[in-house]
């Protein structure tokens, strides 16, 4: 059985601030690491992937990946009220397999 | 920006009814998947679905689920005999293949309220 884990929170972080999401996995035959990003009510919206160990940078976002550790993070520079919504961490088997997913990390930016 | 798109956007059903979920992936995709994600729950993979046939499936995805690509475009999910549990959100995702740098596209979803 596949496990993605990650806090749930809510995580409350200042504007301005550099918000750190984590995410644990449990098969090490994991191959892709995805950030998706859901507001409320909405669906997934794909923000970063990553497959090779170490750091992946886009924007205000950095991936962060240690297969050795089996962890995958997520860090968002300069944060913004509208970075708040849940992160879903989600990891790939390879092939057709379906996404596993976390139940999510709730973010919230403070004004 | 192509997207997938889903219909409908809410689905109203009485327990028992069928149900047909639809999708148009993005159109240079090839690889299509259905999750649902039940309310304060975490995203679940139901299928996923290549060259016209079932690539892999969940537990869930049991015998009163089907899939099909009926034409070019649309991606199906059919509940044959819905249930209360069935109520939540689904959505169909696309991707252009399995490589890693190749990512699942979601659609905005269909909520399904089974009553």
């Amino acid at each position: 059985q596949k496990e993605v884990e990650q806090n749930s929170g809510p995580l409350s972080v200042p504007e301005g601030a550099i918000a750190s999401l984590n995410c644990t996995y449990s098969d090490r035959g994991s191959q892709s690491f995805f950030w998706y990003r859901q507001y409320s009510g909405k669906s997934p919206e794909l923000i970063m992937f990553i497959y090779s160990n170490g750091d992946k940078e886009d924007g205000r976002f950095t991936a962060q990946l240690n297969k050795a550790s089996q962890y995958v993070s997520l860090l968002i520079r300069d944060s913004q009220p509208s970075d708040s919504a849940t992160y879903l961490c989600a990891v790939d088997g390879g092939g057709a397999d379906g996404l596993t997913f976390g139940k999510g990390t709730h973010l919230i930016i403070q004004p | 920006e192509p997207e997938v798109t889903q219909t409908p956007s809410h689905q109203v059903t009485q327990m028992g009814q069928e149900v047909i979920l639809r999708c148009v992936p993005i159109s240079n995709h090839l690889y299509f998947y259905w999750y649902r994600q039940i309310l304060g729950q975490k995203v679940e993979f139901l299928v996923s679905f290549y060259n016209n046939e079932i690539s892999e499936k969940s537990e869930i995805f049991d015998d009163q689920f089907s899939v099909e690509r009926p034409d070019g475009s649309n991606f199906t999910l059919k509940i044959r005999s819905t249930k209360l549990e069935d109520s939540a959100m689904y959505f169909c995702a696309s991707s252009e293949g399995t490589q890693s740098n190749q990512p699942q596209h979601f659609g905005d979803g269909t909520r399904l309220s089974i009553l």
